[in-house]
């Protein structure tokens, strides 16, 4: 079975441009994370959907970044416009359901780099 | 308040010798528990869980944890580690829909 498919693996771009991360997660789950991971604050998580709507996105940062999930199998996570203290490793994570029990399946993420 | 501590930032442990990671939680209600872990460049892979039942849990790659209520640890064991053991080791209590994540231990394996 694919787990949670992340793309682009790695990006490396200039400060001001705008970022766009994608992520599929596996099929039949109905939970969708996004966490930022770096050496500083370590796994902080950004955004979580449930049936393709926003629950909490009291994690993410600033309103340079926004989260879409048009479907149950896409989701996007946008930086515009992108600056240096961006620079971290972003997961996707999905769950069967929204619940406490239910271990969160993690992509392979993003490694961003803003130079 | 919800949290979880792993004390150690880092362990160093020699080749075939037993492990044990360290996790604390704080959490009002029956805890759900879990253990990942992530090599270098992977995304998390869970480990093992605990729900409820038997405080003893068996995992994949030869792990386990032990639930002890009393004092509110789930720490990680493993009676002999190989080298392909070096990784970072994350506890998280599950709350509501979200993890609480623990800062995460690093393994070192000295050959």
């Amino acid at each position: 079975d694919a787990g949670v498919i992340q793309s682009p693996r790695h990006e490396v771009t200039e400060m001001g441009q705008e970022v766009t991360l994608r992520c599929k997660p596996i099929s039949g789950h109905n939970s969708l994370f996004w966490y930022r991971q770096t050496m500083m604050r370590g796994l902080e998580l950004l955004i979580y959907f449930n049936n393709n709507v926003p629950i909490d996105d009291s994690g993410m940062p600033e309103d340079r970044f926004s989260a879409k999930m048009p479907n149950a199998s896409f989701s996007t996570l946008k930086i515009q416009p992108s600056e240096p203290r961006d620079s971290a490793v972003y997961f996707c994570a999905s769950s069967g359901q929204g619940n406490s029990n239910q271990p969160q399946h993690f992509g392979d993420g993003t490694r961003l780099s803003i130079l | 308040a919800q949290s979880v501590t792993q004390p150690d930032i880092h362990i160093t442990v020699s080749e075939g010798a037993s492990l044990e990671l360290r996790c604390n939680y704080s959490y009002g209600a029956t805890p759900y528990l879990f253990w990942y872990v992530q090599s270098p460049g992977q995304g998390l892979q869970l480990l093992l869980k605990y729900f409820s039942g038997d405080t003893l849990v068996q995992g994949i790659k030869g792990f386990e944890a032990e639930f002890k209520r009393s004092q509110s640890s789930f720490n990680l064991r493993k009676p002999s580690v190989h080298w392909s053991d070096a990784a970072e080791y994350f506890c998280a209590v599950g709350t509501n829909y979200q993890l609480i994540w623990g800062a995460g231990t690093k393994l070192i394996i000295k050959p």
